[in-house]
This record gives C-alpha cells, sequence and structure tokens, in this order.
C-alpha cells in the first residue's frame, strides 16, 4: 500500500508553454501532498505544501505565480509550471502524507518528473 | 530556519565493514528525524525515524540532541546497501515539511 504515482514521468516542452504534472495517491488519501524539485546532483528542496480544497502554501523564494497548484480531490493535486524557461529544466518530486490510524507524518513519494525545457 | 547537513557526499566501503553516514541539523525546538533512501532507479522511501527507535535493514540511528545530530550506523554493510541516503528534518508543528540534508552516496564494494 502507500504508492504514490507522478505522470508523466518525464516531458520536454519548448521555452514559454506550460506544463502540467500530476501526483496521485493510489491507495489512501492524502489531504496534504509536497512537491520539490532536485536539480542534478543536488538534495530535495521543498516548493510548496498542497493542501486539499485549499490555497497551496508556497516556501520562499518560489514564484506561486509561475508554479500552480491544485489539490483539487483526496487523491490528486497537480503542478503546473507556468511560461516555461529552460532554468526550470529540474526533477519534480510529489509526496503524500498518509493520514491513516497509526501512520503519522510519514511521506510517500512519487516517481518524480523530469522536465526538460528547451 | 532549520538546516541539516550530510558532510559526506561519498562514502565507499567494502563489504563486511562498518559504515557510518553523519547527519547534524540546526533548529531551536524538537524537531523528528528521519534518514531516507533511494536505491538505483527507485523512489525515495523512509528508512526510519528517531521516534520509532527501531533498526531497519540492521542500520540504527540515535539523536543527539546536545550534538544535534542524527548519524545512521550499520554495523557490517551489505553490497544491496549502496544508495543515496539523505537525512531529513520536519520541525515541531510545521504541517510534516521535511528540510533534507544533501545526502550522501554509499557504495559497497565487494
Amino acid at each position: 500500500g502507500a504508492v504514490v504515482s507522478q505522470h508523466p514521468s518525464w516531458v520536454i516542452c519548448k521555452s514559454g508553454t506550460s506544463v502540467k504534472i500530476e501526483c496521485r495517491s493510489l491507495d489512501f488519501q492524502a489531504t496534504t501532498m509536497f512537491w520539490y524539485r532536485q536539480f542534478p546532483k543536488q538534495s530535495l528542496m521543498l516548493m510548496a505544501t498542497s493542501n486539499e480544497g485549499s490555497k497551496a502554501t508556497y516556501e520562499q523564494g518560489v514564484e506561486k505565480d509561475k508554479f500552480l497548484i491544485n489539490h483539487a480531490s483526496l487523491t490528486l493535486s497537480t503542478l503546473t509550471v507556468t511560461s516555461a524557461h529552460p532554468e526550470d529544466s529540474s526533477f519534480y518530486i510529489c509526496s503524500a502524507r498518509d493520514h491513516r490510524t497509526g501512520v503519522i507524518n510519514e511521506q510517500f513519494f512519487g516517481p518524480g518528473t523530469r522536465l526538460t525545457v528547451l | 530556519a532549520q538546516r541539516v547537513t550530510q558532510p559526506e557526499k561519498l562514502l565507499s566501503v567494502f563489504k563486511g565493514a562498518p559504515v557510518e553516514l553523519k547527519c547534524n541539523y540546526s533548529y531551536s525546538g524538537s524537531p523528528e528525524l528521519f534518514w531516507y533512501v533511494q536505491y538505483s532507479r527507485q523512489r525515495l522511501q523512509l528508512l526510519l525515524r528517531h521516534i520509532s527507535r527501531e533498526s531497519i535493514k540492521g542500520f540504527t540511528a540515535d539523536l543527539n540532541k546536545g550534538e544535534t545530530s542524527f548519524h545512521l550506523k550499520k554495523p557490517f554493510a551489505q553490497e544491496e546497501d549502496s544508495a543515496m541516503y539523505y537525512c531529513a528534518l520536519s520541525p515541531e508543528a510545521a504541517g510534516n515539511k521535511l528540510t533534507f540534508g544533501g545526502g550522501t552516496r554509499v557504495l559497497v564494494k565487494p
């Protein structure tokens, strides 16, 4: 159990276009999901916390108008990179927190989405 | 703001040798500390957390509040332990946000 999927696994787009990345919790409900980005040979950096039914909370330095997050249901959060530029090329990873009884404060991670902006 | 430091980017040990991955943190409150592992071509997964005080796959980690450290140890490394290891901190009452260290790559040689 506790599987998180991401779609697509990789995407290449032209500069100026928008890209949507989906994060789904497959077998549990996740009122909270997290979005990270990881540059090559670097650690994961938290971008934002996605809360079902409310606005996302962005970390300092992350442009909320550039990285749109929508958490429309208890099993789906989406990250849209708007007007993507080459510097947005990165590995984007989501995680979901399982709220089942006895399983607290543990995040389950998706496999990541590699975005390349030409 | 909290910070997690993993001073070693790469640890190379022989099979059967002990391995210790260092993790130091800075945070003024009482955080929760985790070790996550990422095997080749796999997603990040939880290895252990300090509140559980358990041994997973032979690994243990003790939270030392005086030294603000949470080092990961295994007395006898195995080849299947080769992976990327990340130490992470979750501040108290912060919605479980995780701050990750830079990661340590462990290579266990036969």
